[in-house]
């Protein structure tokens, strides 16, 4: 079966305080993506990276960073972590055919910011 | 940012009924798709649709590209329990391959 993981399900973090988060997946693919859903909204992007060390901004980068060291992994990074970054984080892979179908969802990061 | 209006934004319906929603964009999409989120798990994807006009069905499910390119349409027919959860329209904008951009989902509710 193919595999997203993400590292953390649940998190309660205080305002100010640097927050990681890990993504992993199995599948070989090249493309990974952030997203974070919040009521009303649906997913929105945050960051995509195609390749190794690169990485784009995607609709809602500010307060954010991203790291992809390596093929299978890629970390999102709330460098001062504020109330408003109190949401449901989820990662993403994908190959850089098909259109859609070949992405797959890890289950998601409920982060709280106190 | 989003492109994708998507409607009802929720609905709370009795077991057996017959659902319907629909995405329209202010753009033309290539592509359709049709995600399911079981709550407190990442999205699954239920049915793509390539071509304008397609109809295309998954068991209960069936989803149509509209013709205009700008719309999509999403039916559930005989709700069961297990269909709650929340659904999704996606697709790429400017034919943007892999990158995806999301409706605000549907919450569906159903009462056995």
């Amino acid at each position: 079966d193919v595999k997203v993981t993400q590292s953390s399900r649940y998190l309660v973090k205080r305002t100010g305080e640097k927050v990681f988060l890990e993504c992993v997946q199995d599948m070989d693919h090249e493309n990974m993506f952030w997203y974070r859903q919040d009521p009303g909204l649906g997913l929105r992007l945050i960051y995509f990276s195609y390749d190794v060390k690169m990485k784009e901004k995607g609709d809602i980068p500010e307060g954010y960073s991203v790291s992809r060291e390596k093929k299978e992994r890629f970390s999102l990074i709330l460098e001062s972590a504020s109330t408003n970054q109190t949401s449901m984080y989820l990662c993403a892979s994908s190959s850089p055919t098909g259109a859609g179908n070949t992405i797959y969802f890890g289950e998601g990061s409920w982060l709280t910011v106190v | 940012g989003q492109q994708l209006n998507q409607s009802p934004q929720s609905m709370f319906i009795q077991e057996g009924e017959d659902v319907s929603m629909n995405c329209t964009s202010s753009s033309i999409f290539n592509t359709w798709l049709w995600y399911k989120q079981d709550p407190g798990e990442g999205p699954v994807l239920l049915i793509a649709l390539y071509k304008a006009g397609e109809l295309t069905s998954n068991g209960r499910l069936t989803a149509q590209f509209g013709i205009t390119r700008k719309d999509s349409f999403l039916n559930i027919s005989a709700s069961i329990p297990s269909d709650v959860g929340i659904y999704f329209c996606a697709g790429p904008p400017n034919n943007a391959g892999n990158m995806l951009t999301f409706g605000g989902g549907t919450r569906l509710m159903v009462k056995p």
